[in-house]
């Protein structure tokens, strides 16, 4: 099963506005992930927020950490067409260890001119 | 670093072959993982390697599934007896193995079973 749900399924903006995307999950975690795919492609990593942090930003990507309610979100702001991808949060199933990561359903995200 | 190779790209196969994809992770990783992915969903665990051994398997890897890492660098994954429901994008990925270390995608094989 997944560990975690990405909300919403799918979302479409046009360019310049920002997107947000949320990932609950259910187990305690180290770490939480955030990846991107692009259409036929593998995934790629953009950024890893670790327990003890709320908040953590990387160039125009914002993610938020609330382990509270087992939950959180990836920002993107300014949005570009070269966005337009899948984005998959990802957790260790087992906390504390390197073990296999656990990907959500993903968001598809449509940024249209 | 070169980035994580697959071979091939692309698959077809008639149902009931077999098949065997390859992984050639970065060089300097010593974990080595296999995921499965269907359209519109997440990839699936499948198997993962810490060097040369194989430490977890899913209980997606069914008895027709069979990956190894023979000297801890590159690693194949083989399906025999093809079936439909196998058809999807096959995932390999490496990392260091350390905690708070990201994975390394490749760009998959895409399968598909006629």
């Amino acid at each position: 099963s997944q560990q975690g749900e990405e909300d919403p399924q799918a979302l479409s903006i046009q360019e310049g506005e920002n997107a947000t995307m949320n990932c609950s999950y259910k187990t305690s975690i180290n770490n939480l992930q955030w990846y991107r795919q692009n259409s036929g492609r593998g995934l790629v990593h953009l950024i890893l927020i670790r327990s003890n942090e709320r908040e953590k930003h990387s160039g125009r990507l914002r993610v938020t950490l609330d382990t509270s309610k087992k939950s959180s979100s990836l920002l993107i702001t300014a949005s570009r067409a070269a966005d337009t991808a899948s984005y998959f949060c990802a957790t260790h199933r087992d906390p504390g260890t390197a073990s296999k990561l656990t990907f959500g359903t993903g968001t598809r995200l449509q940024v249209t001119l | 670093d070169t980035g994580v190779s697959q071979n091939p790209r692309h698959k077809i196969t008639k149902r009931g072959q077999n098949v065997t994809f390859r992984c050639d992770p970065i060089s300097e990783h010593n974990r080595l993982y296999w995921y499965r992915q269907t359209l519109g969903q997440g990839p699936e665990f499948l198997t993962y390697f810490q060097n040369e051994a194989q430490l977890e398997k899913s209980r997606l890897l069914s008895d027709r599934f069979s990956a190894e890492r023979p000297k801890g660098s590159f690693s194949t994954l083989e399906i025999q007896r093809t079936e439909q429901g196998d058809s999807a994008m096959y995932l390999c990925a490496s990392s260091t193995g350390y905690l708070n270390s990201p994975l390394h995608f490749g760009n998959g094989t895409r399968l598909t079973v006629t």
